[in-house]
């Protein structure tokens, strides 16, 4: 099964500022997702990532807030831009390895702004 | 309104007991169930994951169950240990929209000595 690297794992972040998190796969993937999950909740799709195309965001998520990048079949990246305080939540990224296997989830980003 | 919704939203059982999980759906067409399970500061693992034809998948002392004329689905953790307490997300996929998942909200497990 495919491994999920994300980083960072958690930040502490000032209102304002804007945070990249990062997730490496250690195989090639297709279909990449990045999930938010606020405290005691599920998660929620904020947007697909399929290498060479733009990201495809979710009702409520947009591009300017939380563009994403796809250079390649093993990396993306997420980032959080112009943070508030509703922003602090775990970001999570996840994988779709195709074959009718479940979607794998990296570990989450634990992100809280001040 | 969700299209998963799961019961109880939490319980506490002794260690060595039994359980059941809830998870009812509204999802159409339907793909495929998954349980997971996500352990505190961790993403979520993945259990089981059934199609419309299957009617059990059992991992170990867990056993999910799904009838998909009802839309309902259980899980049952046999001889739970410690290392159970978690919470355990029911994931439903739609049909004709490859990756796309519904979550339901979790039921949070502690499984108390």
């Amino acid at each position: 099964s495919a491994v999920i690297s994300q980083k960072p794992s958690r930040d502490i972040c000032q209102r304002g500022t804007s945070l990249t998190i990062q997730c490496q796969v250690d195989s090639q993937v297709t279909m990449m997702f990045w999930y938010r999950q606020q405290p005691g909740q599920s998660l929620t799709l904020i947007a697909t990532a399929n290498q060479g195309s733009e990201a495809t965001y979710e009702s409520g998520f947009v591009i300017d807030k939380f563009p994403i990048s796809r250079p390649n079949l093993t990396f993306s990246t997420l980032t959080v831009s112009n943070m508030s305080p509703e922003d602090s939540s775990i970001y999570l990224c996840s994988v779709d390895p195709g074959l009718g296997q479940p979607q794998h989830f990296g570990d989450g980003t634990r992100l809280s702004i001040l | 309104k969700n299209q998963v919704e799961q019961s109880p939203q939490s319980l506490i059982i002794l260690e060595g007991k039994n359980c059941t999980l809830q998870c009812n759906y509204t999802v159409s067409p339907f793909s495929n169930l998954r349980w997971y399970k996500q352990d505190t500061g961790r993403g979520p693992v993945s259990l089981t994951i059934m199609t419309f034809s299957e009617n059990t998948k059992s991992n170990g002392r867990y056993t999910a169950t799904l009838d998909a004329d009802t839309k309902q689905s259980s899980l049952h953790i046999t001889a739970s240990q410690l290392s159970d307490s978690a919470s355990y997300i029911c994931v439903v996929s739609e049909a004709d929209s490859w990756g796309k998942l519904q979550f339901g909200a979790g039921t949070q497990v502690v499984v108390t000595p």
